[in-house]
């Protein structure tokens, strides 16, 4: 069974703007995080931001996270093509010494050149 | 290594058939996770490890799952009996700590059961 929901669906933008996705989940969490996947391959790292924790960034990425709403947005500025991929929350459940993510179904971003 | 690799990239099996899916994890990781991905979906919990030992096999859908990593490196998902249910993408990763918090993806193993 899978926790968090992602929305939208799927998001096409044009190069150059912003990309916004949004993730919502059901249980209390240790830390949320989010991931990326390109086609043909594997789930990549993207950010981790712990409960405690309301807002935080990376390069052109920034997540918000809101406990009280069990909710996360990751917002990507100045979108690029090679952003084109499918992006995941998971969250982090600290149980029995070892940390289970529950993932969404993800978010497919096209970028358009 | 370089990364977590997994072998073969690309399964295809006859129902009835038995599978073995191998991941080699980054060397010195001490945790390793098994998850499923059904197409256009998120990654499903499977099974997860501990150096050798497994702590957790709840996510393994029957019995006809099973997963061993007997020297705490390379691990095997094996399913017997396959099913045309069972096709889906295998996902392998590990992290370094005892808790699993960053996990390092491979790229999978796609089994189509036919």
């Amino acid at each position: 069974s899978q926790q968090g929901e992602e929305d939208p669906q799927a998001l096409s933008i044009q190069e150059g703007e912003n990309a916004t996705m949004n993730c919502s989940y059901k249980t209390s969490i240790n830390n949320l995080q989010w991931y990326r996947q390109n086609s043909g391959r594997g789930l990549v790292h993207l950010i981790l931001i712990r409960s405690n924790e309301r807002e935080k960034h990376s390069g052109r990425l920034r997540v918000t996270l809101d406990t009280s709403k069990k909710s996360s947005s990751l917002l990507i500025t100045a979108s690029r093509a090679a952003d084109t991929a499918s992006y995941f929350c998971a969250t982090a459940s600290y149980l029995d010494s070892n940390y289970q993510l529950i993932w969404g179904a993800g978010t497919k971003l096209i970028i358009k050149p | 290594g370089a990364g977590v690799s997994q072998s073969p990239r690309y399964k295809v099996a006859k129902r009835g058939q038995d599978v073995a899916l191998r991941c080699d994890p980054i060397s010195g990781h001490v945790s390793l996770f098994w998850y499923q991905q059904a197409l256009g979906q998120g990654p499903e919990f499977l099974t997860y490890f501990q150096n050798e030992a497994q702590l957790d096999k709840s996510g393994l859908p029957s019995d006809r799952f099973f997963a061993e990593r007997p020297e705490g490196s390379v691990s095997t998902l094996k399913i017997q009996r396959t099913q045309q249910e069972d096709s889906a993408v295998y996902l392998c990763a590990s992290s370094l700590g005892r808790t699993g918090v960053e996990q390092y993806f491979g790229p999978g193993t796609r089994l189509t059961v036919t």
